[in-house]
Formats: C-alpha cells, structure tokens, sequence
C-alpha cells in the first residue's frame, strides 16, 4: 500500500533555532499534502494543505511566516519551523493524497515529535 | 460546517470486556467518508477503516465492527473482547466533498489487566 514518510522523528532542540520537517510520498505521486499539528492530549489540528507547485493555504490562526511550508515535487513537502520557540513543541504530521481523490484516503506519515528547550 | 463529536473522554474497562466507542458527525454534504483511527502512544495514525457516505453496511472485522447509521448521524465503534494492546486513542474523522479531513477530539481508551 501507499506509504508516507515523514522525517526525523523527534527532534529537541533549543529556543530560536528552525527546524525543518520532510514528508515524502514514497510510491505515488502526492498532488496535495496536509500538515496537522496535535498537542498532548488533544485532537488533530489541521494547519495548512499545499498543493505541488503552489503556496500553501494556511489554516486561519496558523503563522504562514512562523510555518514555512514548500511542496516543490510530487513526492515532497517540507514544513519549516522558524525561529521555534517552547509553544511550538507539538507533534507534527502529514498527510498525502494522489490524484484518485475518491477512492484513496489521505495516507499519513508517522508524525515529528518536536521538543523546543 | 463539518463537525466531529466523540462525546467519551476516557474510558477504562477490564480486559475481555466489549468497550463501544461512539462517534457523532455532521455535515451538510450528501457525499462523504467516515473513518477510525487508534494513535497508541508513539503516536503514528494506524487506519482502522473507511466508510462511505453511502454504504450503511455494518462491518465486522475480527475483535472490531462498526454501526453506520444515517438516521442518527453515528458511526460508533465496538472492540469485543478488549485486550491490554487496545489501549490507545482512538479517533473518529469525516472527510468530506472538498477532501478535508475533520477529526473528532479523541477517545482514550485503557485497557486494564
């Protein structure tokens, strides 16, 4: 079945430095992915969906210059957190979706754990 | 506007016993897809199923089966025979026609020994 990967895992690092986030659509081509921000113990947020060579649309409250979001292949999109500080740590997560938009889910990746110190 | 409610915060039952998760949607679209996915505490999403709009079949898959009922707006979702690797949160999402996942607030479910 599809599979997206999502990388790194974790990351902890200190206030003020970006971190970059990849998802990859590793067997099909991902017109558009999503990428969701959860905190502990609560639901899945949706924060913006990018479409592949275009700017994202970003969800209403959600920083597009804080989120720097770049979907430059089918296969890639990158989220990007500048200059992150302690309220970013969240666990982050994509999703992609191909062009069968009726008959295939959105597939997930395994989500970043991102700890800001 | 889509919404999903799952009403149970947290649940506890004893392993073995049947645990019902429930799920209430709205939405104003005719066409739409309903899921269910567990998040266990490394957090991947593991998809559990998808149903369509219009496909009211109950499903039945192993220990898990689910009741899609129109007429209430429900998709609730039943473990039989809990087991310990069951804990976990489990969510209930509606996508609907412009594509959009919605995902309801979760429920934990612990299963204890």
């Amino acid at each position: 079945g599809a599979v997206v990967s999502q990388h790194p895992s974790r990351v902890i690092c200190k206030s003020g430095t970006s971190v970059k986030i990849e998802c990859r659509s590793l067997d099909f081509q991902a017109t558009t992915m999503f990428w969701y921000r959860q905190f502990p113990k609560q639901s899945l947020m949706l924060m913006a969906t990018s479409n592949e060579g275009s700017k994202a649309t970003y969800e209403q409250g959600v920083e597009k210059d804080k989120f720097l979001i770049n979907h430059a292949s089918l296969t890639l999109s990158t989220l990007t957190v500048t200059s992150a500080h302690p309220e970013d740590s969240s666990f982050y997560i994509c999703s992609a979706r191909g062009t069968d938009i009726y008959n295939q889910p959105q597939h997930f990746g395994d989500g970043t754990r991102l700890s800001i110190l | 506007a889509q919404k999903v409610t799952q009403a149970q915060t947290e649940i506890s039952v004893v392993e073995k016993e049947d645990v019902t998760l429930d799920c209430v949607y709205e939405t104003r679209d005719t066409t739409y897809y309903l899921f269910w996915y567990k998040q266990p505490p490394s957090g991947e999403l593991v998809f559990l199923i998808r149903r369509n709009s219009f496909d009211e079949q109950n499903e039945i898959s192993g220990r898990y089966s689910w009741n899609f009922q129109k007429s209430t707006s429900s998709f609730n979702f039943t473990i039989t025979a809990s087991q310990v690797v069951d804990s976990a949160v489990y969510f209930c999402a509606l996508v609907d026609y412009g594509q959009n996942f919605v995902f309801g607030p979760g429920t934990r479910l612990s299963v204890l020994p």
